[in-house]
């Protein structure tokens, strides 16, 4: 297995909403990723998960919670979310450098 | 800080044109590694290659060609023969530390074939 599963694929929520985005890889990789992408622009990084523990947080809004259950689950709960933040997330995992990153195909997510 | 440019916003050609798509780094560690990635309209980013830093070697798969020279801090990606499939948006990544770093990505570059 040599990919990373997201689900669900699209999501329409309300601003008062709570909902999660789920990851799932079975390559033994030992860090993960949530990226969040907004149209015509490049993903931007938002965590970073090494063994199971939040290493990296690039000053996300606290209404983006991560949670890592455990090596090959990666989850993102999202609760009184903006319109603004309507855009694709995009959730990667990686052994190190040398292996590169896999990226799943993304969520796309709409607040309304 | 790491920074990487495409200075190429979009790209239009016709089928069976070679395209040359730019990207240039910037980063202060001897140690870094160079990606490209297609991202199609359906969204997921595909992996196309990965380089590092100590390998100037250009690659060819098929019909992409990658041109690393550390002189001029630039990572070129070559589609020879371009298909409508191409069309797709690039993006050209840095990731400086080795272990579990992040991606830097370039602005990306619009790639649109037609028949």
């Amino acid at each position: 297995d040599t990919e990373v599963t997201q689900t669900p694929k699209h999501l329409v929520m309300g601003m008062t909403n709570k909902k999660s985005l789920k990851c799932e890889q079975h390559m033994g990789h030992r860090a993960m990723y949530w990226y969040k992408q907004k149209a015509k622009k490049p993903p931007e990084l938002m965590f970073v998960y090494s063994y199971e523990k939040l290493s990296i947080n690039e000053s996300v809004p606290s209404r983006f919670s991560p949670e890592c259950p455990n090596s090959s689950l990666l989850n993102l709960h999202l609760h009184a979310l903006q319109p603004e933040d309507s855009a694709l997330y995009l959730c990667a995992s990686s052994q190190d450098s040398l292996s590169g990153y896999t990226f799943g195909s993304g969520t796309r997510l709409t607040v309304v | 800080a790491q920074k990487v440019t495409q200075a190429q916003t979009e790209i239009s050609v016709v089928e069976k044109e070679d395209v040359t798509l730019d990207c240039v780094y910037e980063t202060r560690d001897t140690t870094y590694y160079l990606f490209w990635y297609k991202q199609p309209p359906s969204g997921e980013l595909v992996f196309l290659i990965r380089r590092n830093s100590f390998d100037e070697q250009n690659e060819i798969s098929g019909r992409y060609s990658w041109n690393f020279q550390k002189s001029t801090s630039s990572f070129n990606f070559t589609i020879t023969a371009s298909q409508v499939v191409d069309s797709a948006v690039y993006f050209c990544a840095l990731s400086e530390r080795v272990g579990y770093s992040t991606l830097t990505f370039g602005k990306g570059t619009m790639l649109l074939v037609s028949p």
